[in-house]
């Protein structure tokens, strides 16, 4: 079954970096495009990265480009997230969710990324 | 940028028909999934490409799109259809993922 397993959320300052990791399982993940959304306390569901299946294209929200920086390793089975300049607003739990059809079927659980002076 | 419109809340009575709506210029010439989130979930995919069901979703829920409108229908709906939902579109305009507002289901 898919398993999509996130890691390396804390609590950071603001101005620092974070990196995510996603670890998938349960499918051939280098025929997958993968996602990051993330959702702050209380709050919706926001889009912030994709990455196609083999690497070549990516993109992202207004509100993270420039600062974040999504990549992944086929090899490893895994996807991640560069997070630098963290703000305040940046708080949120962040999912990683498998491609389908350019949005998500699969999710994983999530990780909590507090950004906190 | 491409908005999503959902209204924040929806009630229903147990064994009523619950209707959610997404709202966007033009939607039906996009295809829109819809989610579930259940409190402390993961959110949980439940249409698909505008009325597609994933495997083990009941077909109590059904979706459609047309115009400037896409709807979540839940019949017979049960306690544990309490949840937020939320629609989402690709926009190709500017291969961006958008989400609606999210819309809260209330079981009465």
């Amino acid at each position: 079954q898919v398993q999509l397993v996130e890691s390396g959320g804390g609590v950071v300052q603001p101005g620092r970096s974070l990196r995510l990791s996603c670890a998938a399982s349960g499918f051939t993940f280098g025929s997958y495009g993968m996602h990051w959304v993330r959702q702050a306390p209380g709050k919706g569901l926001e889009w912030v990265a994709v990455m196609w299946y083999d690497g070549t294209h990516e993109h992202y929200a207004d509100s993270v480009k420039g600062r974040f920086t999504i990549s992944r390793v086929n090899s490893k089975n895994t996807l991640y997230l560069q997070m630098n300049s963290l703000r305040v607003e940046d708080t949120a739990v962040y999912y990683c969710a498998r491609e389908h059809n350019y949005l998500s079927d699969y999710w994983g659980q999530g990780t909590l990324v507090t950004v906190s002076p | 940028s491409y908005v999503l419109t959902q209204p924040p809340s929806v009630s229903v009575a147990p064994g009523q028909t619950a209707r959610i709506t997404c709202g966007g210029n033009n939607i039906g010439s996009k295809s829109v999934f819809w989610y579930q989130q259940r409190p402390g979930q993961a959110p949980v995919l439940v249409i698909y490409d505008d009325s597609d069901r994933p495997s083990g979703i009941p077909e109590r829920l059904s979706g459609s799109n047309s115009g400037n409108t896409a709807t979540l229908t839940i019949s017979r709906v049960e306690a544990g259809d309490e949840a937020d939902y939320y629609c989402q579109v690709w926009d190709s305009s500017t291969d961006q993922g958008v989400f609606g507002g999210g819309t809260k289901l209330t079981v009465l």
